[in-house]
């Protein structure tokens, strides 16, 4: 079965600093990937995904991911953060098993930014 | 950590009956918790807001009647898909945030639930 680890379960970075978290899946098969962004009180949102073509895939405010397939990794990162950018951040894999697209859900990495 | 359940992980059924899916926290209270349904190769859709103890929210372009969500009670919400068919296939997942956080930035997921009508 698919499995999706996030290294990093608690993140404080201070406002400027730059961001990577860690995301990586056990299937070695084709994948889709994503990254999910929940906001403090709010309902989930996509930050970015990765079907196919570049690698590199720029998402909403700035964020952007990684997809090396060698390593399975999908690691998402952003220059430098903002204070609104305190939320919860899930990694994303899908993997085709039986004609259909199963979704498996990282545990989570909640980042804090200090102002 | 949190812990949200849901069940069943996988559900056959005939088109035109119902399925009831349960999304249960284990160890925390959840007045709201949301499900989210995801089609083959597209990211996750919010269909709903689920609120203990009123009714649900629903998101533009999701039947209400055909989506019934119940939230009786803090540690409970179901979704039954009424009068299924087979356009209703799909994988869908709940979450639920904790409570009393001071960011209320902790989400947990359930592990989702395969529906497939035939």
């Amino acid at each position: 079965a698919q499995s999706v680890s996030q290294h990093n379960h608690h993140v404080i970075l201070s406002e400027a600093a730059s961001l990577e978290l860690g995301c990586n899946y056990s299937y070695g098969g084709t994948v889709n990937l994503f990254w999910y962004v929940q906001y403090p009180g709010q309902h989930l949102q996509l930050l970015l995904k990765y079907f196919s073509g570049d690698p590199l895939v720029k998402g909403i405010k700035g964020f952007e991911a990684e997809f090396i397939k060698s390593k399975f990794s999908f690691n998402l990162r952003k220059p430098s953060v903002q204070w609104s950018d305190t939320a919860e951040y899930f990694c994303a894999v899908s993997e085709l098993s039986g004609g259909s697209y199963i979704p498996t859900f990282g545990r989570g990495t909640s980042l804090i930014v200090h102002p | 950590g949190a812990v949200v359940s849901q069940h069943p992980s996988r559900v056959i059924c005939k088109s035109g009956t119902s399925v009831k899916i349960e999304c249960r926290s284990l160890d925390f209270q959840a007045t709201t918790m949301f499900w989210y349904r995801q089609f083959p190769k597209k990211s996750l859709m919010l269909m709903a807001t689920s609120n203990e103890g009123s009714k649900a929210t629903y998101e533009q372009g999701v039947e209400k009647d055909k989506f019934l969500i119940n939230h009786a009670s803090l540690t409970l919400s179901t979704l039954t898909v009424t009068s299924a068919h087979p356009e209703d296939s799909s994988f869908y997942i709940c979450s639920a945030p904790l409570p009393g956080q001071a960011f209320n930035t902790e989400a947990f997921f359930g592990q989702g639930t395969r529906l497939t009508v035939v």
